[in-house]
């Protein structure tokens, strides 16, 4: 089945505990990003990545990195996670940017 | 600033009726236009595609663009209470970047 998969669903941290949320696809698309859903403010790009080892910056990375070092995975890192980036994460994937995008079921991350 | 605007709702409609969503979007040059639906919680996934001016039809669902006036919109025939979701419009950028642009989504009650 051709999916993209994120975990973990939830997590719970404390502030300044780094943490990776790892993201994978079996679709052997080309671009993947990493969106943060908040109420009232929509999805927002974190980071994408055009393909293996090609990353840049979203909308809002302050605070979040990525590496893209096979074309199957995309893990998010947050170093020293803090309150305000408590939300919904979301991973995605599609074929080249700008096409039909398939999402991850999603993070709920919390930090406290 | 390129912007993609929907009305936030809720829109609310009886079982059986016809839902209508519009979005309008800024970037005149905009190729591609997606909707997708979201249930609370949930990731988003796609309803429908559409790239050319004129209606595209798939089951319940018909999405109509009209790249003179920049909208997009999508219809709902006969509505369900499972179609109770927020229905978010997404648009890809003009030139090399081609990024999605999204909107912050329709909330849509189907009332039994």
């Amino acid at each position: 089945e051709a999916q993209v998969t994120q975990n973990p669903r939830y997590l719970i941290t404390v502030t300044g505990k780094k943490l990776t949320v790892t993201c994978s696809q079996n679709m052997n698309h080309e671009y993947m990003s990493w969106y943060r859903q908040d109420p009232g403010l929509g999805l927002r790009q974190i980071y994408y990545s055009m393909n293996v080892e090609v990353t840049d910056k979203g909308d809002v990375p302050e605070g979040y990195k990525v590496s893209r070092k096979e074309k199957r995975n995309f893990p998010l890192i947050l170093e020293s996670p803090s309150p305000n980036q408590t939300s919904l994460y979301f991973c995605a994937s599609s074929f080249s940017v700008g096409t039909i995008t398939f999402f991850g079921q999603g993070t709920r991350l919390t930090v406290v | 600033q390129k912007e993609v605007e929907q009305n936030s709702g809720p829109l609310s409609v009886p079982e059986g009726a016809i839902a209508s969503l519009n979005c309008t979007y800024s970037d005149r040059g905009s190729q591609s236009f997606f909707w997708y639906r979201q249930y609370s919680g949930k990731s988003p996934e796609l309803i429908m595609s559409i790239y050319s001016n004129g209606d595209k039809e798939d089951g319940r669902f018909t999405a109509q663009l009209n790249k003179a006036s920049q909208y997009v919109s999508l219809l709902i025939r006969d509505s369900q209470p499972s179609d109770s979701a927020t229905y978010l419009c997404a648009v890809t950028n003009a030139g090399n970047n081609r990024k999605l642009i999204w909107g912050l989504g329709t909330s849509l009650a189907v009332n039994p």
